[in-house]
């Protein structure tokens, strides 16, 4: 089973600021296939990107994601009220399970 | 309009069984990968399973907390998913939600969840 460890726990930050998000794998995550998530209080979760840099339908080009093999980094370029919540890496490459990292809280300073 | 709408959650005692739905609508159910997460109150979100397309073997795979106790199944004909959970535990308490994604319009789409409660 491939862990995901996301850093940091909590990043506090400001509107128009940059964001970086990292996850870090136990093992090579094949073909990088590897989802961000974000999660607002009191619902589903939305998908960002996937294959660690392709953005997901509709999101806003201000997010990107880059990183192979282990490591992984999200990046929010200026931050929009609306950024702050939970984001989370997923791992869909090998065989399952498809293991989540434990999240990242974004929140404002 | 993409849609996916859960059932089925509840309060339940441990040792007990309960079986989820999740309603599909706006594309084409059988050709999908179905994948079950769950989030437990104030959690991370937890990877509970998936069963692919009947058209890639239909075979279901599950996370080691809940292999043996839960089975998910897919109805083509209702496009409905399934999760049959038996043996549950008071570490099932969790919002269940179902999720697929489609790699050819490049987005994911979650239902609103459902709540599962294990209590005496």
């Amino acid at each position: 089973e491939i862990v995901l460890t996301q850093s940091p726990a909590t990043l506090s930050l400001s509107p128009g600021e940059r964001a970086t998000l990292s996850c870090g794998a136990s093992q090579s995550v094949t073909y990088n296939y590897l989802a961000w998530y974000q999660q607002k209080p009191g619902l589903a979760p939305r998908l960002l990107m996937f294959d660690a840099s392709t953005r997901a339908t509709g999101i806003p080009d201000r997010f990107s994601g880059s990183g192979s093999g282990t490591h992984f980094t999200l990046t929010i370029s200026r931050l929009e009220p609306e950024d702050f919540a939970v984001y989370y890496c997923q791992q869909y490459g090998s065989s399952p399970p498809y293991t989540f990292g434990q999240g990242t809280r974004l929140e404002i300073k | 309009e993409l849609q996916l709408v859960e059932s089925g959650g509840g309060l339940v005692k441990p040792g007990g069984s309960l079986r989820l739905s999740c309603a599909a609508s706006g594309f084409t159910f059988s050709n999908a990968w179905m994948t079950w997460v769950r989030q437990a109150p104030g959690e991370g979100l937890e990877w509970v399973g998936h069963i692919k397309s009947k058209t890639d073997g239909g075979a279901a795979d599950y996370a080691a907390p809940t292999e043996g106790r839960f089975t998910i199944s897919r109805d083509d004909s209702r496009n409905t998913l399934y999760l049959q959970m038996d043996s549950l535990k008071t570490e099932d308490t969790a919002m269940y939600y179902c999720y697929t994604f489609f790699r050819g319009g490049q987005q994911g789409l979650w239902g609103q969840g459902t709540l599962v409660t294990v209590s005496s």
